[in-house]
């Protein structure tokens, strides 16, 4: 059973840093890009950023190119998205993705990780 | 960049009604188009990928049409588990995928 877990919730001051986790399983974790995605309080989704943990290539939306940053350890299955300097707007919902390619393009965020909340107030 | 709208943005129906939801592309996407319902408090989870293919395990009263620029969700006939927020996305544009902004189909 393909499964993506991530790491519990956390609170933050502003200025703080933070990395949360996504481990991968049921699957060949280093074959298949995995995404990130925000979502704001009360609000839509947001696709941030994609990693092939095969090889660590990595594309950021232009909207969090520079916020954020996105790895992967492919030794466990595990894929990351940190932040330097969280700031009071960083509040939301952050969710992991597998992306399924259908041939040789993506189709589709086939599975999604339960969630990861993310408060920042001082 | 490829923007998407959804219409409407809310809506109110009953058990057993035919709904429809629209996605509308700002240019040509072709088929790269997935559906995806959320409940409160949980993730989203793929309905329909490729405008108009079915997930496994989705019940077939999901459908999707559409190519191009227009594409619909259709719920034949709605059942009380699927109140909830319907999110259209595109993935033709890789990889600056885009999600439109959300159908809240509500109880009448």
């Amino acid at each position: 059973e393909v499964q993506l877990v991530q790491s519990g919730a956390e609170v933050k001051k502003p200025g703080e840093s933070l990395k949360i986790s996504c481990k991968g399983s049921g699957y060949s974790f280093t074959s298949y890009w995995i995404g990130w995605v925000r979502q704001m309080p009360g609000k839509g989704l947001e696709w941030m950023g994609i990693i092939y943990p095969g090889d660590s290539d990595t594309r950021y939306s232009p909207s969090f190119q520079g916020q954020v940053t996105i790895s992967a350890d492919k030794s466990i299955s595990t894929a990351y998205l940190q932040w330097s300097s969280l700031k009071a707007s960083d509040t939301a919902m952050y969710y992991c993705v597998r992306l399924r390619s259908g041939g040789i393009a993506v189709d589709s965020f086939d599975y999604w990780g339960q969630g990861t909340l993310v408060t920042v107030s001082s | 960049d490829i923007q998407l709208t959804q219409s409407p943005s809310f809506l109110s129906a009953s058990v057993g009604d035919r709904v429809t939801i629209t996605c509308r592309a700002s240019q040509g996407i072709s088929s790269y188009l997935a559906w995806y319902q959320q409940k409160p408090g949980k993730a989203p989870k793929l309905l329909i990928y490729a405008a108009s293919t079915l997930q496994s395990g989705v019940p077939s009263r999901f459908s999707g049409s559409g190519s191009g620029t227009e594409f619909t969700l259709t719920i034949s006939s709605l059942q009380p588990e699927d109140f909830a927020t319907y999110y259209c996305q595109q993935l033709n544009s890789y990889p600056l995928f885009t999600f439109g902004p959300g159908t809240k189909v509500d109880i009448k």
